[in-house]
């Protein structure tokens, strides 16, 4: 079966550092994605990890460890419109080209 | 600009009515999944199409249909919707680049 595990909810303050963890134990791994979502609105593509290792963009910044199936994104220097939900992804190659998603983390910034 | 588009954006109807969301992407992609979301459940696949006139059920297919008769449109058919299938559901194709979502369906079964 496929399995994404992470945070329900955060909170943090503006201007500080914020790290959501994700855990997957998946049939096949091609990929790890993170995503942003506003209430209602549709995801928007944060960053993409299929090699060990960092990936930073900006002030975000996404770790992958395939061994231990686990990943993290990092938010740096926080603002108010960083308020969403981060949905954490797995391609899981049981199904071409199939995104499986967790439950997603509500992240709330106040000031 | 490229996108995927879903009509309509919100819906209210009556259980057993019939209705189609459409969703339309200019990208040329040959990927399209349909996505429900629900609290406390995530984003989860209704059906897939890996190009024209091939498509497969995903991880909830249960009351619904969809079809591809071009690469461009990829529609979500609920022959007779009910209560349960109240949701926010959401298109997405995929290209190179990664996968582009619609701006989402918020649908009411009443």
């Amino acid at each position: 079966g496929q399995n994404i595990d992470q945070p329900t909810e955060m909170t943090a303050t503006e201007g500080a550092i914020v790290q959501i963890n994700c855990t997957y134990q998946t049939s096949g791994f091609n990929g790890l994605f993170w995503y942003q979502q506003h209430a209602g609105e549709a995801p928007t593509f944060l960053s993409y990890n299929v090699l060990d290792g960092l990936e930073e963009k900006g002030r975000f910044s996404s770790f992958l460890s395939r061994s231990k199936g686990y990943s993290y994104l990092l938010l740096k220097e926080l603002q108010m419109k960083d308020s969403a939900s981060y949905l954490c992804a797995v391609r899981a190659d049981t199904g071409f080209q199939k995104l499986v998603f967790g439950t997603g983390t509500r992240l709330l910034v106040s000031p | 600009e490229a996108q995927v588009t879903q009509n309509p954006r919100y819906l209210i109807t009556v259980t057993g009515k019939k209705l189609t969301v459409t969703c339309s992407q200019n990208m040329n992609h040959e990927y399209m999944s349909w996505y429900r979301q629900d609290p406390g459940l995530g984003l989860r696949q209704i059906y897939y199409s890996m190009n024209v006139e091939v498509t497969d059920k995903g991880d909830v297919p249960e009351g619904y249909k969809v079809s591809r008769k071009e690469k461009r449109n990829f529609p979500l058919i609920l022959e007779s919707p009910s209560p349960n299938q109240t949701s926010l559901y959401f298109c997405a194709s995929k290209g190179n680049y990664g996968y582009t979502f619609g701006s989402g369906t918020r649908l009411t079964v009443v």
